[in-house]
């Protein structure tokens, strides 16, 4: 158990829909990352947030937006939902720039777009 | 541009073997290079990893080999076990922000 949570564990919905994944990052860690995985496919980094603030950017479609409250969860946001959006998403948290850089994985949430 | 390209897609190990997984880089601004384990329908967790001032890190039976002027480094698995299989990926940051991945090399080591 790498201490990081994402909820929920499978969400399946439509196109053109919108949905929020949850992630809360390890106790006292500062960073979540945002990452998707299509089947068979490597990591695609999407976006960074460090202490509530933006910190990175990946390939993240304007479809697609996250924040990071004051409590340090995170929160990924997906609209206009399309077929092709159906992948992995995980979050990973780390202490911050000022740590070792270790990112912690949570458990992932499984997007099915039908 | 794929910022860091891993090579093999695929590899068969016999148990007992050496496992041996490498990665590219282009961008020498990279100052870190974890390695990380995926189980399937598990999220990937960190193995080991490396800093570009160093050549070589040994934990346990994982060893990162870093050749900073060839921009090139590689995990090599000693005694490979059943166990091991598993999706290893690579990855190569600048100071903790953004973190690129190699596209994985799924291992299978055979009893």
């Amino acid at each position: 158990d790498s201490g990081v949570t994402q909820t929920p564990k499978h969400l399946i919905t439509a196109t053109g829909q919108r949905v929020t994944l949850r992630c809360s990052p390890r106790s006292g860690d500062l960073s979540v990352y945002w990452y998707q995985q299509s089947l068979d496919q490597g990591l695609q980094f999407l976006i960074q947030y460090y202490n509530g603030e933006e910190r990175a950017k990946g390939n993240i479609l304007e479809r697609f937006s996250a924040q990071q409250f004051p409590d340090l969860h995170s929160e990924l946001n997906l609209s206009s939902l399309e077929l092709g959006d159906s992948a992995l998403y995980f979050c990973a948290s780390s202490v911050g720039t000022s740590g070792t850089g270790a990112q912690y994985f949570g458990p992932g949430t499984r997007l099915t777009v039908l | 541009q794929q910022q860091v390209k891993q090579s093999p897609q695929s590899l068969i190990v016999q148990k007992g073997g050496i496992s041996i997984i490498n990665c590219a880089y282009e961008n020498t601004a990279f100052d870190y290079f974890p390695w990380y384990q995926q189980f399937p329908g598990k999220g990937p967790a960190l193995l080991i990893a490396i800093r570009p001032d160093v050549s070589e890190k040994k934990e346990g039976r994982f060893t990162i080999s870093f050749n900073k002027s060839a921009k090139q480094f590689s995990l090599h698995i000693m005694d490979s076990q059943p166990g091991d299989s598993a999706t290893y990926f690579c990855a190569a940051s600048m100071a903790f922000n953004k973190f690129y991945f190699g596209s994985g090399t799924k291992l299978n080591v055979k009893p």
